[in-house]
């Protein structure tokens, strides 16, 4: 699978859009890109996932670069139970040895303030 | 309630010992994963499996040892060999298909080992 790169910590101020941004330059054309966050000592959730096209859902939405190389996850309205660790991932959907494999990086810790 | 679980939430061992972690989900996944997160760090992929009777090793295999005799089961055991072995489990299952929505990992709430 695919390296990510996010930067380590960002903030927010409750109500406005966090913008978290994810580079994955050596994506290759059969993978997905996936993002999950963490809430403090509980299991990630998954929130949005896409190839190509910009995807919406009632959680987030996630805007794909043209080339794929980078993405960014939009949680539009952030409120302070969106602080959490946020992971950008990079998988193959379907077929080879790494099939359904999940491979996380280090994330980004999002603090929403009041 | 469809979901994944894992128990206990906190397990204390004595060093030397090996401890098993239990992980159970009846969402008729086809995959399930073992995780290990230590403080300030992201998940690192321990084992997986794909299909019953078959798993592979992760990232970080030494030490761990798993087995899949039932869809829904997939135990995951801390052998004395694990050098550090006091840290968050997570597993976690997911279904396998075309699909790329059916990709979507669900967590268990993690099992936290302390050896001492």
């Amino acid at each position: 699978d695919a390296k990510t790169t996010q930067p380590p910590s960002m903030d927010c101020a409750e109500g406005r859009a966090a913008n978290l941004p994810c580079n994955h330059s050596t994506i290759s054309g059969n993978e997905y890109v996936y993002w999950y966050r963490q809430i403090h000592s509980q299991g990630p959730q998954y929130i949005i996932h896409g190839l190509k096209n910009n995807e919406t859902n009632e959680m987030a939405s996630l805007i794909i670069t043209e080339d794929r190389k980078s993405s960014t996850l939009i949680l539009p309205h952030a409120t302070l139970r969106d602080t959490a660790v946020y992971y950008c991932i990079v998988r193959v959907a379907a077929g080879g040895t790494s099939y359904g494999k999940l491979t996380f990086g280090q994330g980004t810790i999002l603090t929403v303030h009041p | 309630d469809g979901g994944i679980t894992q128990s206990p939430k906190y397990l204390f061992r004595k060093e030397g010992q090996n401890v098993t972690l239990s992980c159970e989900q009846n969402l008729n996944h086809d995959a399930m994963y073992w995780y290990r997160q230590d403080p300030g760090q992201g998940l690192r992929l321990i084992y997986y499996s794909q299909i019953v009777n078959d798993f592979q090793k992760g990232d970080i295999a030494e030490g761990y040892s798993v087995s899949r005799e039932k869809k829904e089961s997939f135990p995951l055991t801390v052998t004395s060999a694990q050098k550090n072995p006091t840290a968050f489990y997570l597993c976690a299952s997911s279904p396998l298909g075309r699909a790329s929505r059916l990709n979507e990992a669900f967590f268990g709430q993690g099992t936290r080992l302390t050896v001492v």
